[in-house]
């Protein structure tokens, strides 16, 4: 059965730094997003992206982060310089038409990132 | 924007007896609702969903129901088996933007 899958499954990095975090969506999959999960909380939305541009963001998701489809399988997160409060898992997750959000969505595994 | 309410944050039954989650959401143009299996150190799975144009879905032991006038839906499991604890976590989405947004999670326990 295809699945999502992201890398690395955990990474450490020093405050400022900039981290990227790499994810494959299910192929025939249109739409594509990010969320992240602080530690105990719920799961936030963070980015949607859609035929090659953000569709939608929410106020989480600042100009210290950024997504970009580079080939025609990867989708990145990239965070330019860390913060403490960054320390998270962060769930890449697609879905397959044109419904967006309105659609099942398929999450991969996560990356944990924790900032130093 | 939507805001989604989950209750109880934690829930324990015993094995054989019926688990209920419930959830409210704020945006009345919200249409999908979607519930995630979350088991410890995995992403959520979707383990059933459900559209506005339909009160009830049910899928073997799992069932939701919604109710659009009270801005409700709840998540209903029945004969619990030990491998159903996880936390379960209530979603909603509306049709004018791409955004989902998630209740804050129910961990259920179901006792041998």
């Amino acid at each position: 059965e295809p699945e999502v899958t992201q890398t690395p499954s955990h990474q450490v990095t020093q405050m400022g730094q900039e981290v990227i975090l790499r994810c494959v969506p299910i192929s025939n999959h249109l739409y594509f997003y990010w969320y992240r999960q602080i530690l105990g909380q719920k799961v936030e939305f963070l980015v949607s992206f859609y035929n090659n541009e953000i569709s939608e963001k929410s106020e989480i998701f600042d100009d210290q982060f950024s997504v970009e489809r580079p080939d025609g399988s990867n989708f990145t997160l990239k965070i330019r310089s860390t913060k403490l409060e960054d320390s998270a898992m962060y769930f890449c997750a697609s879905s397959e038409g044109g419904g967006g959000a309105q659609e099942t969505q398929y999450f991969g595994p996560g990356t944990r990132l924790l900032v130093l | 924007g939507e805001n989604v309410e989950q209750h109880p944050s934690t829930l324990s039954v015993q094995e054989g007896d019926s688990a209920v989650i419930k959830c409210t959401y704020s945006d009345s143009a919200s249409n999908y609702f979607p519930w995630y299996k979350q088991e410890l150190g995995k992403g959520p799975q979707l383990i059933i969903d459900i559209r506005s144009n339909v009160g009830e879905k049910k899928d073997q032991r799992i069932a939701v129901t919604l109710n659009k006038t009270a801005k409700h839906f709840s998540l209903h499991i029945t004969e619990t088996q030990p491998e159903d604890s996880a936390v379960y976590f209530c979603a909603a989405s509306s049709p004018w933007n791409n955004d989902m947004r998630f209740g804050a999670g129910t961990r259920l326990t179901v006792k041998p």
